[in-house]
This record gives C-alpha cells, sequence and structure tokens, in this order.
C-alpha cells in the first residue's frame, strides 16, 4: 500500500530560526511529490513541486529537497517568521503512463508554530 | 480570479439530518476533487471528476454519501442521512490540465453533526 510518513508530527520553533520537515514516501511508480502549507482554517496552498529528475527547487525561504533512491524529501525552512505557523503536508503523485492510476498519497502534515 | 469556493463555511446540524455542501471550481479547470479532512486521518480523498464526469468514487465511505457536477462551474456533496462520525472539514479542490499541474482549494466546510 502506498504511504507517505511525516515527522516530526509537530514542531515548536522561535522566529528567526531554520527547521527542516521529513517525509517519507512508499509510493511506487512515483510521479511527483508536492509540498503544501496549509494555514489554520484555509486549504492547502502548493509550495514546490519535484519531479523524478529533480533534488531541490526553492520558493523563497522554503527549500525542498528530493532523494529518489531512499524515496526521502525535505522541507527547509530559512529565518522562520509567524506567518510560516501553519500544517505542511507532503503529497506524492504516482506515474500514471505506467498505470498507476493517477492517485495523490497524502501524509497527515507537520504542524509547526513560530513563536517570538 | 476568486478561487474555488465553497459554501457553507459552517454547518451544524442534528444526526439524521441532510446536508448538502457546495463548490465553484475556477473556471477552466477541468478536474474537481471532494477531499475529507480529520485530526486522525488527515485528508481522504472523497471522489473526483474530470470534464463533470465521476471517475473515481472509491473513498465515497458509504451510500449516505453522494455528489454531483451538473456542470463546469458547480458540484455538491451530499451526506443522507448524516451521523455524528461525518464531523469533519469537507474541502473542494480543482485542477487544470497535465501532470504537474497543483490542486486549487477552497476554505472548506467544517461540519459539525450533534
Amino acid at each position: 500500500k502506498n504511504q507517505v510518513e511525516q515527522s516530526p508530527q509537530s514542531l515548536i520553533i522561535l522566529e528567526g530560526k531554520n527547521c527542516t520537515l521529513q517525509c517519507n514516501y512508499t509510493v511506487s511508480p512515483f510521479s511527483n511529490l508536492r509540498w503544501y502549507k496549509q494555514d489554520t482554517g484555509r486549504g492547502p496552498v502548493s509550495l514546490t513541486i519535484m519531479t523524478f529528475s529533480e533534488n531541490t527547487k526553492s520558493n523563497g525561504r522554503y527549500t525542498a529537497t528530493l532523494d529518489a533512491d531512499t524515496k526521502q524529501s525535505s522541507l527547509h525552512i530559512t529565518a522562520s517568521q509567524l506567518s510560516d505557523s501553519a500544517s505542511y503536508i507532503c503529497v506524492v503523485r504516482d506515474d500514471i503512463l505506467t498505470g498507476g492510476g493517477n492517485k495523490l498519497t497524502f501524509g497527515t502534515g507537520t504542524q509547526l508554530k513560530v513563536e517570538l | 480570479d476568486a478561487g474555488v469556493i465553497q459554501s457553507p463555511r459552517h454547518e451544524v446540524t442534528e444526526m439524521g439530518q441532510e446536508v448538502t455542501l457546495r463548490c465553484k471550481p475556477i473556471s477552466g479547470h477541468n478536474s474537481l476533487f471532494w477531499y475529507r479532512q480529520t485530526m486522525m486521518r488527515g485528508l481522504e480523498l472523497l471522489i473526483y471528476f474530470n470534464n463533470n464526469v465521476p471517475i473515481d468514487d472509491s473513498g465515497m465511505p458509504e451510500d449516505r454519501f453522494s455528489a454531483k457536477m451538473p456542470n463546469a462551474s458547480f458540484s455538491t456533496l451530499k451526506i443522507q442521512p448524516s451521523e455524528p462520525r461525518d464531523s469533519a472539514v469537507y474541502f473542494c479542490a480543482s485542477r487544470s490540465v497535465g501532470d504537474n499541474s497543483p490542486l486549487h482549494f477552497g476554505n472548506g466546510t467544517r461540519l459539525t453533526v450533534t
């Protein structure tokens, strides 16, 4: 069964500090991996996407990495701000071209809180 | 663009009542998805449509759940009769054509069944 595991489940950091969130997956065959940010009371919003051939992608202070061999991804947040407080969800898509069925597997998210 | 619009934002109802959730996708998007989110299970796909046609409804938990997409700009998710275990946040999302296109989510409907 395809799975996406995220760690830690929750994290509290001080404003200005960096942090790294982890995502391990068993989805196969793999098509792409996307990180979403979900603010409280809102729907998730896409931050980055990486395909098999990409191993890093940045979006401002957010940098995602992908190791397709070990099936691991990380999301690094630099110089955190209060507005970074949110849930971060890792989503992996299987490979439709090999009959995977176009399915998305969601992690349960990491709840990040940034404090003064 | 206003994004994906869902209504109502909050719904409180008594067990046994019918609940209808509504969604207006982003204009031009050809795929529409209904998800349910709980603390325990995260986001779960209930059903998705391509070009208004239901493609995969294997995530619909029971016959009490039904979804329709009568046209490209409107979809409903209906629960009849509702039960306390249906309490969750229900999200609608839409996506344009392309394997790498992101899902665009609405802000959800928080359903509480007492």
